[in-house]
């Protein structure tokens, strides 16, 4: 099983903030792994595939890289609407895993 | 626009069965693979079960491995996860997420869930 460790769990910035964070995987996942969101009370949703593909629809303040087995996502000039909980997820080997989310609070 | 409808949960005593389905639309299911996703409350997402676009390969997490079975029938549109000897554990939300592709990829569209609830 590929394990994913996703810093921090929670992270508050004010709008207009750049926001990072870490998932890093224990194994080699070449580059598949995705970034989902998701608000309160919804499902979550794709924003980020093949580690740096940001699907269609998401804006472009989204951003996705990698480094060897750590994986980021950045998401540039923060706003009110990006308040949700952010999860990792390695589809490279069975089982697919998610890391344990991290949530990002508007101050 | 694709769309995912989960129905089926409900509150159920442990030990006894469940059957959810996911209807879908606006996109060729037969050419996609499925997963089901869920959520205990306040938790993180748990991977439970994938099925190839045909039905032909189906896996499990091993947390649900012997008790659950994924089917499709592509002729309906709809997923299925027949639950069995649920535990309270097992109390969750449960999403159903289409693959991008005909096996295993990333998840790009999520049903909004249906809930579980496993109590004596």
């Amino acid at each position: 099983v590929i394990w994913m460790t996703q810093s921090p769990s929670l992270v508050s910035a004010s709008t207009g903030d750049t926001v990072t964070i870490s998932c890093r995987v224990t194994q080699g996942i070449r580059s598949y792994l995705a970034w989902y969101q998701q608000k309160p009370g919804k499902a979550p949703e794709l924003l980020i595939y093949y580690a740096s593909t940001l699907q269609d629809g998401v804006p472009s303040r989204f951003a996705g890289s990698t480094s060897g087995t750590d994986f980021t996502l950045t998401i540039s000039s923060l706003q009110s609407e990006d308040a949700a909980t952010y999860y990792c997820q390695q589809y490279s080997s069975f089982p697919p895993t998610f890391g344990q989310g991290t949530k990002v609070e508007i101050k | 626009q694709e769309k995912l409808v989960e129905s089926g949960g409900g509150v159920v005593q442990p030990g006894t069965s469940l059957r959810l389905s996911c209807v879908v639309s606006g996109f060729t299911f037969s050419y996609h693979g499925m997963h089901w996703v869920r959520q205990a409350p306040g938790k993180g997402l748990e991977w439970l079960s994938m099925i190839s676009y045909d039905g032909g390969k189906a896996d499990y997490a091993d947390s649900v491995k012997g008790r659950f079975t994924i089917s499709r029938d592509n002729s309906k549109n709809t997923l299925y996860l027949q639950m069995n000897s649920l535990r309270p554990e097992d109390t969750a939300l449960y999403f159903c997420a289409k693959s991008s592709n005909f096996y295993y990829s990333q998840m790009d569209v999520w049903g909004k869930g249906t809930t579980v609830i496993v109590s004596s």
